[in-house]
C-alpha cells in the first residue's frame, strides 16, 4: 500500500507570497493532519480534516488555512509568507482511533 | 490543555540500553505513541501503548502507566543508526496526537 505523499518536496518563496502544499493520504484514511516543524518549536499541530471538515485547529494565525477534498486529499495554504514560516510541513493520515502515518514533508524556505 | 515532558538530549554507547521517559498531561487520554525521526526525514511510527504495561517490538519496548501519566521507550542493543529524535505523543480519542520537542538520542562508539 502506498504511503502518504506530499508535493512539492522543496519550495522556495519570498516574503509576501502565498504557497499551497498538497497531501495525498494512505488509501482508506479519511483523517489528514498538518504539522509545522521548526528547530526551535518542534512539531506543532496546524489542523486536522476529516471527511472534508476541519475538525481541530492549532494555534496558528489565519494566514494558515487548509481544505480537504472528497477523495481525502488535502491542501494547506499559507498567505503573506513571513521569514518565520520557513519550516518542514508534514502531513499525516490515519483511521479514527489509530496512529498517524507521516508523509515525507515539504521543506519551505522563505527568503 | 495538554503538556508533554521529555529530556531534550540523551547520549548512549553503541550496544548499550537507553530509556527515554515521557510525562504528559492531557484530557481524554487514549494511548501513547512513539515516533522516530532522523535528521531530514519524516517521523516514523515505532510503537503504541493503548493499555498499561510493556509492549515489545524487536529491540524497542514501550511502557505506559496511566495512573502516573508516564511512559518510556526502551532501546536495546543500540546501533549507530538509532541516532535520531524520539517523540512521545499522547492520543486523545479522535483528537490528533500532540507532539513535544522530542528527545535527541546520540549513539557513540
Amino acid at each position: 500500500k502506498a504511503g502518504v505523499t506530499q508535493t512539492p518536496r522543496y519550495l522556495i518563496k519570498t516574503r509576501g507570497q502565498q504557497v499551497t502544499l498538497s497531501c495525498s493520504p494512505i488509501s482508506g484514511h479519511r483523517s489528514v493532519s498538518w504539522y509545522q516543524q521548526t528547530p526551535g518549536q518542534g512539531l506543532q499541530f496546524l489542523f486536522e480534516y476529516f471527511s472534508e471538515t476541519q475538525r481541530n485547529k492549532g494555534n496558528f494565525p489565519g494566514r494558515f488555512s487548509g481544505r480537504q477534498f472528497s477523495n481525502s486529499r488535502s491542501e494547506m495554504n499559507v498567505s503573506t509568507l513571513e521569514l518565520g514560516d520557513s519550516a518542514l510541513y508534514l502531513c499525516a493520515s490515519r483511521r479514527p482511533q489509530e496512529t498517524q502515518y507521516f508523509g515525507p514533508g515539504t521543506r519551505l524556505l522563505v527568503l | 490543555g495538554q503538556s508533554l515532558e521529555q529530556p531534550s538530549e540523551v547520549t548512549a554507547v553503541e550496544g548499550a540500553i537507553v530509556q527515554i521517559n515521557c510525562t504528559y498531561q492531557t484530557s481524554g487520554f487514549y494511548g501513547l505513541s512513539w515516533y522516530q525521526q532522523h535528521d531530514g526525514g519524516a517521523p516514523t511510527f515505532l510503537s503504541y501503548n493503548g493499555l498499561d504495561g510493556l509492549e515489545e517490538t524487536g529491540r524497542f519496548s514501550s511502557f505506559l502507566s496511566r495512573s502516573d501519566s508516564y511512559g518510556y521507550l526502551l532501546l536495546q542493543e543500540l546501533q549507530m543508526k538509532d541516532s535520531a529524535s524520539y517523540f512521545c505523543a499522547p492520543s486523545s480519542g479522535n483528537t490528533p496526537l500532540v507532539f513535544g520537542k522530542g528527545t535527541r538520542l546520540s549513539v557513540i562508539a
